[in-house]
Formats: structure tokens, sequence, C-alpha cells
């Protein structure tokens, strides 16, 4: 266990409906990641925040919508999505104070199917 | 932006053999560069790293070797045993204080 929990680890949705994942870690970081995983592509940066202001926005579609209401939760609200957003969702938090690099902790994943 | 690349894809090694992975990364400012092991149904652990000011660095049985002049750094594994099959992960972070990771290596050791 990293002291990173993610729920829920499985979820199917249709492409009109709300779901929201969520993150908590236990490790006393204050900054928190979202990245996605797809198969043979390099983990991809979705959004970070440090000290619960999200610093980061790759340029992430609108229908993915984060969430960071404490350095201890991040969600990541989804809507409307579409099939090529099946992936595996990585939660990280890392003891980093100003966003800076540092070690990373991930969580186990949310594996996301869109039908 | 930073580009990493990594290499092999998939390497299947005798147990009690050694494997190593290699990364180039494109940005010279990038100075932190760790590993990551990725296990079936879990996310990426942190199995070692490594900052610019140090050439090498060991734990047990894995050690990390970093080329700044040539930008590129390597794990190596020695006396591999089946457990540490599974994908690894380097990534290379400078400038822009992001992580960026390259594609993975699946790593098969057979008994």
């Amino acid at each position: 266990e990293t002291g990173v929990t993610q729920t829920p680890r499985h979820l199917v949705m249709g492409m009109t409906n709300k779901k929201s994942l969520k993150c908590e870690q236990h490790l006393g970081h204050n900054a928190m990641y979202w990245y996605k995983q797809s198969a043979k592509k390099p983990l991809e940066l979705m959004f970070v925040y440090s000290l619960e202001e999200r610093v980061e926005n790759n340029s992430v579609p609108s229908r993915f919508s984060p969430e960071c209401p404490n350095s201890s939760h991040l969600f990541l609200h989804l809507h409307t999505l579409q099939p090529e957003d099946s992936a595996l969702y990585l939660c990280a938090s890392s003891p980093s104070p100003d966003g800076l690099v540092g070690e990373q902790y991930f969580g186990p994943g949310t594996r996301l199917t869109v039908t | 932006g930073e580009n990493v690349e990594q290499h092999p894809s998939t390497l299947s090694v005798q147990e009690g053999d050694s494997a190593v992975i290699k990364c180039t990364y494109s940005d010279s400012a990038s100075n932190y560069f760790p590993w990551y092991k990725q296990e079936l149904g879990k996310g990426p652990q942190l199995i070692i790293d490594i900052r610019s000011n140090v050439g090498e660095k060991k734990d047990q049985r894995i050690a990390v070797t970093l080329n700044k002049t040539a930008k590129h750094f390597s794990l190596h594994i020695t006396e591999t045993q089946p457990e540490d099959s599974a994908v690894y992960f380097c990534a290379a972070s400078g400038l822009t204080d992001k992580l960026i990771f390259g594609t993975g290596t699946r790593l098969q050791v057979f008994p």
C-alpha cells in the first residue's frame, strides 16, 4: 500500500452519464495529481493541485472537471465522455509544497470503460 | 518540450540474470529521474530515483546510472527473480516541473 487510495477501482459508464472518481492520500502530502494511462502510451498528466490550488491543466477537455476540497482529497468529475476516454486513471501525491517535482506516490487507479 | 524514450519495450530474462532498461531524454535542464514499477492491477510504485548531481545510485539489487552528457539513464536489476516481472517506467523532469514518462518496458523473468 502506498498510502493513496482510489475509488471506485472499476467503472463502466455510458456516454451520457455523470460520475466522479475519488482519491484520498494519507501521507500528509501537499500536491496531488491526476494521470491518464492508455495502452502503449506514456502516462499523461491531466491536472496538478498544490496546496489545494490548481497549478497545471494540460489542456484537458472540459468533460473532465477536477476538484480538490482539501490537501487529502481529490476528485475527477466526468460527464459526456467519449469511448476514447476509456483508460486507467491514476491519482498521485507528492510532498512538494509548491508543485515542484519530487517523489510521487500513486494509487491503484480506476479502470474506466466508456460504452 | 521534454521527450523521454525508453528501450526495450519488452525484455525477457532467465531468473538470476541481469536486466538493463535504458532511457534517453531531450531537455538538458532535466534534473530528476525516477523509475517506477507497475504490477498488474496496481499503480506505478517508485523503486529508485536519481538527481543530476550524482552519477549512480544503488539499492540492493537495483541501480540507476545517469550520463548527463549523453542525456541517458539506465536501470540495472541484478540477480533477477520472478517477482521482478512487471512493467517498468522511467521519467524525467526539468524546468517544467512535470514528470515526463517513457512508454514502459515489460520485463518477464522466467524461472
